[in-house]
């Protein structure tokens, strides 16, 4: 168990600009979530996959969100046309199972600074 | 909607003192119930869950009941430690699995 990694740690960027942040789960788990994290608050959920499907996406999620996991594993979210309301830790976590009692394991997160 | 409602912060506190973080929440279904640690410079990670009324998790000295009647799920150490302090989340599954947060609160321990 090596853990949920997630890549870059620290990502800073001008306003306008694309980024992609990748996540990589613990290799036999099959759901994976994006929470994105402003300081002083708690997580807010963005989307998660079953496999590769996606199966909900928050409404927080804007058109400029996108997220995939083409093969069931890795997963990436890409944000287009960066502002700076996008400045936040995105935080990516995976479970084994759908059960509404499984611990998710989270990743460290990748800082993203809009500037 | 749901939602997760946890006592302010940053929480003070001398080395074995008792420590106790409020949570309430609002489901419109049957929750479980947990509570997540975030230590400084590390990600999150579970530290107790509880899946049904009356249900009481326990980790590391830390303790917290599921409370259907006031809506609550409160965490509970009987002596903090300075290793202790970080921020403290409570949060709620329904169906789906996804977790629905609160605003989470610092606690901050002194020897």
């Amino acid at each position: 168990d090596t853990g949920v990694s997630q890549n870059p740690r620290h990502k800073i960027t001008k306003r306008g600009q694309n980024v992609t942040f990748r996540c990589d789960p613990i290799s036999e788990h099959n759901r994976l979530y994006w929470y994105r994290q402003t300081l002083g608050q708690g997580p807010e959920f963005l989307t998660y996959f079953q496999n590769e499907a996606q199966l909900e996406k928050s409404r927080l999620l804007s058109d400029r969100f996108s997220a995939e996991r083409p093969k069931g594993s890795f997963s990436t979210l890409e944000i287009q046309r960066t502002e700076q309301g996008d400045s936040a830790m995105y935080l990516c976590a995976s479970s084994l199972s759908f059960s509404t009692n499984e611990k998710l394991f989270f990743g460290s997160g990748t800082q993203l600074s809009v500037l | 909607g749901d939602s997760v409602t946890q006592m302010e912060g940053p929480v003070t506190l001398s080395e074995e003192a008792f420590l106790t973080i409020n949570c309430t929440y609002t489901a419109t279904g049957y929750p479980s119930l947990f509570w997540y640690v975030q230590y400084p410079g590390e990600g999150l990670q579970l530290l107790l869950k509880a899946t049904k009324a009356d249900d009481k998790g326990s980790n590391k000295g830390f303790e917290a009941t599921y409370r259907k009647e006031t809506t609550s799920f409160h965490l509970e150490k009987g002596s903090v430690q300075v290793s202790d302090s970080a921020v403290y989340f409570c949060a709620l599954t329904l169906l789906g699995g996804k977790l629905i947060f609160g605003q989470g609160t610092e606690l901050s321990v002194k020897p």
